[in-house]
C-alpha cells in the first residue's frame, strides 16, 4: 500500500495559469512533510518542511499547506522556470528517514 | 560550498562487477543516505547513516553495503551488480536527521547490463 501518492503524475500549464500538487499520505504519527524541486539531471532541492495540520509556508510563487491527511502546493501565476517534477515526503513517527512521493512533472508553457 | 559531492556521474557495469559510489559532504552533517530514483517511483532509501560507525538498512538494502568511518564520507558498495540495480543513485546529507532539510548530491547513473 503506497504510503505517499502524489497528484497528478503530469501537469501542463500556460504560464500565469495558477494550480495546486496534491500529495496524500497514510503514515501514522507524522513527524514532517517535506516538499523538494527537482530539475533534470539534478538531485533534489528542498523547498518546505511542515508540520502539523493547518501549517502553512510561502515562498515566491509557491505556497505549501498541510492538512492531516493531505498536503497541496499551490503555484500562483507559473513561470516557465518553474517547470521541474515536484517531490513530497514524509517522516513517519520513530522512524530516522523519509518516504517519497513518485513526484508531479510540471510543464509551464509561455 | 561544494555541499554534498557523488563520483562517478555515470557507470556502466556488466553483470558480477562490483563497484563503490563515492559520497563526499563538507557541511560537518551527521546524517548521510543513499537514495535510488527509478522511473516511476519515488525515491528510495538504501542505507543511511546517523554518525560515523553508525548505519542502518532503509527500504531497499538487498545487494548494497556501507560503511561510514568519517563524518565525512558514506561510500556505497554494489558486491555482485545485476540488471536490477540499473538506477540513478543519490546521496543526501542533514545535519542531524531525517526531520531536516536534506542537501541532496547531483546523481549518478549506472547501467547494468
Amino acid at each position: 500500500e503506497d504510503q505517499v501518492t502524489q497528484s497528478p503524475e503530469a501537469l501542463r500549464l500556460q504560464e500565469g495559469e495558477s494550480s495546486s500538487l496534491n500529495c496524500s499520505y497514510t503514515v501514522s504519527g507524522l513527524r514532517g512533510l517535506f516538499w523538494y524541486r527537482q530539475d533534470p539531471g539534478k538531485g533534489p532541492e528542498f523547498l518546505f518542511t511542515l508540520y502539523s495540520a493547518g501549517e502553512e509556508k510561502e515562498k515566491e510563487r509557491l505556497k505549501a499547506t498541510l492538512t492531516k491527511k493531505e498536503s497541496f502546493l499551490h503555484i500562483t501565476a507559473p513561470k516557465p522556470e518553474d517547470s521541474a517534477t515536484y517531490l513530497c515526503a514524509v517522516q513517519e513517527g520513530g522512524y530516522n528517514k523519509l518516504i517519497f512521493g513518485a513526484g508531479t512533472r510540471l510543464a509551464v508553457h509561455p | 560550498n561544494a555541499g554534498v559531492t557523488q563520483t562517478p556521474k555515470f557507470q556502466v557495469l556488466k553483470t558480477g562487477q562490483s563497484m563503490t559510489l563515492q559520497c563526499a559532504q563538507d557541511m560537518n552533517h551527521e546524517y548521510m543516505s543513499w537514495y535510488r530514483q527509478d522511473p516511476g517511483m519515488g525515491l528510495r532509501l538504501i542505507h543511511y547513516s546517523v554518525g560515523a560507525g553508525i548505519t542502518d538498512q532503509g527500504e531497499v538494502p538487498n545487494g548494497y553495503n556501507v560503511s561510514r568511518s568519517t563524518t565525512e564520507d558514506f561510500p556505497l558498495r554494489l558486491l555482485s551488480a545485476a540488471p536490477s540495480q540499473t538506477s540513478v543513485y543519490f546521496c543526501a546529507s542533514s545535519s542531524s536527521g531525517a526531520n531536516e532539510k536534506l542537501f541532496f548530491g547531483s546523481g549518478t547513473q549506472l547501467s547494468v547490463l
